[in-house]
Parts: C-alpha cells; sequence; structure tokens
C-alpha cells in the first residue's frame, strides 16, 4: 500500500518561503501526477498544483508567482516551496498522488504550517 | 476557474436515513468529478471517482450520478461511520477546484 508523508517546518515567518517535502513509500512514482492542496477554514480544500513523473508541471494561477513544485525520484520524493509567504498562507498541506483519471487516490496526513513572526 | 457550489452545506440526518449531496459546476465538465469523504484531523479519502465509479473498498452503500453541470451523491443507508464532511472535485480544467464541502451531522 503506497504511503505518503509530508515533513518541514510548521511555522514560518512572514515574507519568508514555506519548503515541504512529500516522501513516497510502497509503490513507483511513475505514471502519476505528484500534488500540493491545502486547506483552511476560510477557502477549503485548494488545489496548489502537480508534478508529472516526467518532471513536467502545472500549479495554480493564484499561486504561480511564489511556487516551484520539484521532484526527486532517486529519493521517491517531491517538494513544495512556497516564497514570501503571508498569514494567508496558513493552513494544512496536504501532499498527494494524482491517478491518471484526474482522482487523488492517495494522501499524506496532512502537516499544518503556521505564517506567524 | 471552475466554480463547484455543493448543497446544502450541512446535514442532519440519522442511521438508517438515505442522503443526497448535489454539487453544481459553474460550467461543463462532462464527467470528470470525483467525490471524498473527510474526518476531523484526517485526510479526504476517495469515494466516487468519474462521477459514478465507486472506489475499490468502498462501500456500496456511496454511489454517485450527473453530467455536465449537475452531480449527486448519495448514500443509501446512513451508517454512523458515515457523519463527516463530503467533497466534490472537478478536473476537466486547471486549475482544479473542490465544493465547500458538506457537513453531515448526526440528528
Amino acid at each position: 500500500q503506497m504511503q505518503l508523508q509530508e515533513s518541514g517546518p510548521g511555522l514560518v515567518k512572514p515574507s519568508e518561503t514555506l519548503s515541504l517535502n512529500c516522501t513516497v513509500s510502497g509503490g513507483s512514482m511513475s505514471n502519476y501526477y505528484w500534488s500540493w492542496i491545502r486547506q483552511t477554514p476560510w477557502k477549503g480544500l485548494e488545489w496548489i498544483g502537480y508534478i508529472y513523473h516526467s518532471g513536467n508541471s502545472s500549479y495554480n494561477p493564484s499561486l504561480r508567482s511564489r511556487l516551484t513544485i520539484s521532484l526527486d525520484t532517486s529519493k521517491n520524493q517531491f517538494s513544495l516551496k512556497l516564497t514570501s509567504v503571508t498569514a494567508a498562507d496558513t493552513a494544512v498541506y496536504y501532499c498527494a498522488r494524482e491517478a491518471p483519471t484526474g482522482n487523488f487516490d492517495n494522501w499524506g496526513q496532512g502537516t499544518q504550517v503556521t505564517v506567524s513572526s | 476557474d471552475i466554480q463547484m457550489t455543493q448543497s446544502p452545506s450541512s446535514l442532519s440526518a440519522s442511521v438508517g436515513d438515505r442522503v443526497t449531496i448535489t454539487c453544481q459546476a459553474s460550467q461543463d465538465i462532462t464527467e470528470y468529478l470525483n467525490w471524498y469523504q473527510q474526518k476531523p484531523g484526517k485526510a479526504p479519502k476517495l469515494l466516487i471517482y468519474e462521477a459514478s465509479n465507486l472506489e475499490t473498498g468502498v462501500p456500496s452503500r456511496f454511489s454517485g450520478s450527473g453530467s455536465g453541470t449537475d452531480f449527486t451523491f448519495s448514500i443509501a443507508s446512513l451508517q454512523p461511520e458515515d457523519f463527516a464532511t463530503y467533497y466534490c472535485q472537478q478536473y476537466d480544467n486547471l486549475p482544479i477546484t473542490f465544493g465547500q464541502g458538506t457537513r453531515l451531522e448526526s440528528k
């Protein structure tokens, strides 16, 4: 059974960079899209972006100017970097596997990230 | 962006009830719609994909239907473990978007 696990700081200062990793175990990263999704009580679930196993990526236009998603298949990891964060980026961040059929069939447990000085 | 509007936002029901949730897309998404269940402190769990297909291992009391802009999710006979929040999600166009959720509570 595939498992995904987020890791990274739980507290980030305003204007700094939020960096998270997702480690994938129990399966290959090939032929799937690897996504980041965040959740807040006020905006609900928000798709951040994905990277395909080939390295192609797509980002939510609302975050594109601040966002980088990268992939390291040798480590079975993919990563999120979000620059110039504000309090509005405070959320639970999930990594998830998106099947070619467009559904998120495997999720990490989620990690709370708070932006505060 | 495609807006996904779920109705109702919250719902009270009893064990054994049949429950129905609707999801309306702001434009035609054919059948590119999924449904998820989320319990407090947990990640969403995929229940239905491509509007009407039951994910492996999901009980058959869950079902989905619809196409175009109007979709329905149903639970045939509510069980105690079904009290949760349910979300629809479209993947016809990027960015992928989710409905705002329907909170299903015990009456």
